[in-house]
């Protein structure tokens, strides 16, 4: 069981450029989220699939920020126009079922917008 | 709303100590609560978790905690500590209405000196 996988695990953008984050879960899992890690906001909810649908995208900025899952081996954060302030560390997290369940967190993509 | 709270960001202790990372809740029904540990350089790491029954469980690397319904906590208990547990730690909830969508603390780091 590799866990979870992201790729990449460091990504330097610059500012106004495009940044796709890819999220490969755990194998069985039918629960994807995903996170933002600050030191100043800690960890933040973005969204969360379950059996490939999306459930809610509530901690999702509005403008530039999507997120898929086109198969149930993975999915992606796509991040367009790319800011300064969304420089981060952006988790992918699985669960089997997603309610009241462990969560299993991939390493991380480190996201550097200059 | 929804709420975690850890209020010590730092704890320092000596080996061989007993540990004990403080975390309180708000939350209108009962939560679920979990714990979860980061190493430095790693992802985070599922430790235990409090769903329903004895408010203490134990959970993985002879860490426990305690489930207090009276003063809204779930406090990370673990003796004696080991230099290794060294990391910071996260305490969330999750709420049995849009259960999955699970609220981090801004986390304690622990450092056990040696």
């Amino acid at each position: 069981n590799a866990g979870v996988i992201q790729t990449p695990r460091h990504k330097v953008t610059g500012k106004g450029q495009e940044a796709t984050l890819w999220c490969e879960p755990i194998s069985g899992h039918s629960a994807v989220f995903w996170y933002r890690q600050t030191i100043v906001q800690g960890l933040e909810f973005l969204t969360y699939f379950r059996n490939q649908a999306p459930i809610d995208d509530s901690g999702m900025p509005k403008e530039r920020f999507s997120a898929q899952m086109p198969n149930q081996s993975h999915s992606t954060l796509k991040i367009q126009s790319t800011q300064p302030q969304d420089s981060a560390v952006y988790l992918c997290a699985s669960s089997r079922k997603g309610d009241q369940d462990t969560q299993y967190f991939g390493p991380g993509t480190r996201l550097l917008v200059l | 709303a929804q709420s975690v709270d850890q209020p010590d960001a730092h704890v320092t202790l000596s080996e061989g100590a007993s540990l004990e990372l403080r975390c309180s809740y708000s939350y209108s029904a009962a939560p679920y609560l979990f714990w979860y540990v980061q190493y430095p350089g790693q992802s985070l790491q599922f430790l235990l978790k409090y769903i329903t029954g004895d408010t203490v469980v134990k959970g993985t690397k002879g860490f426990e905690a305690e489930f207090r319904k009276s003063n809204s906590s779930f406090n990370l208990k673990k003796s004696p500590a080991h230099w290794s547990d060294s990391a910071k730690y996260f305490c969330a909830l999750e709420g049995p209405t849009n259960a999955y969508k699970v609220i981090f603390g801004k986390g304690t780091h622990l450092h056990v000196l040696p």
